[in-house]
């Protein structure tokens, strides 16, 4: 069964420090991957996907994420975070497409001035 | 329409009682997918419909949830004898049909069962 682990709940970090968010997936063949954001009040928005070919894949808002196969891991990274990136981040993996996302349990990105 | 439209954005109701939660997808779009997020925890999902059917409704809890499509357009999860477990944003998605490569979501119904 597709499982993902985001084993951060909880980040903090200064603004224009860099970020790397992990997350680690459990899946038997070539995962699709994504990573969502939300924050409050609002829907998932999508931050970038992997379905195959180059494993550093861009996103939007200045995110990035390797796809790391040796050691099951999708990554997000960002170089230099802003504090309207305060938010939380979702993990997912889909066997097929966007078909039934299993996703992480989250992380949530708090920024200090 | 420009997104996913969810309706109401907040609902109450008390314990037993029956509620329905829509989902207006994207223009165009022929699947869409009901996921249920409680505090603290990311999406799960439900059902997922292509065109008017089902295609997967393996993650729908119990025989109290259902959810129909009947013109390939407008859902709406049907929840019977509520309880106070079923508290939780209800989120839906769309994509379209080339390769379902984005889900779209709308910004969710929070159910507060009392």
């Amino acid at each position: 069964a597709q499982s993902v682990t985001q084993p951060d709940i909880h980040i903090t970090v200064s603004e224009g420090a860099s970020l790397e968010l992990r997350c680690n997936y459990s899946y038997g063949a070539t995962p699709y991957l994504f990573w969502y954001v939300q924050s409050p009040g609002q829907g998932l928005q999508l931050l970038l996907k992997y379905f195959s070919g180059d494993t550093l894949v861009q996103g939007i808002k200045g995110f990035e994420a390797e796809f790391k196969r040796s050691q099951s891991s999708f990554n997000l990274r960002k170089p230099s975070v802003h504090w309207s990136d305060a938010a939380e981040y979702f993990c997912a993996v889909g066997a097929r497409g966007a078909q039934k996302l299993v996703f992480g349990q989250g992380t949530r990105l708090t920024i200090n001035p | 329409g420009a997104g996913v439209s969810q309706t109401p954005s907040n609902k109450v109701t008390e314990k037993g009682k029956y509620v329905e939660l829509r989902c207006d997808p994207i223009s165009g779009h022929t699947a869409l997918y009901w996921y249920r997020q409680s505090l603290g925890q990311g999406p799960e999902f439900l059902i997922y419909f292509q065109g008017t059917g089902a295609a997967d409704d393996s993650g729908l809890p119990n025989d109290r949830f259902f959810a129909v499509r009947p013109e390939g357009s407008v859902s709406t999860l049907k929840i019977q004898r509520t309880e106070r477990g079923d508290s939780a944003v209800y989120l839906c998605a769309s994509s379209s049909d080339e390769g379902n490569t984005e889900a779209f979501f709308g910004q969710g119904t929070r159910l507060t069962v009392v």
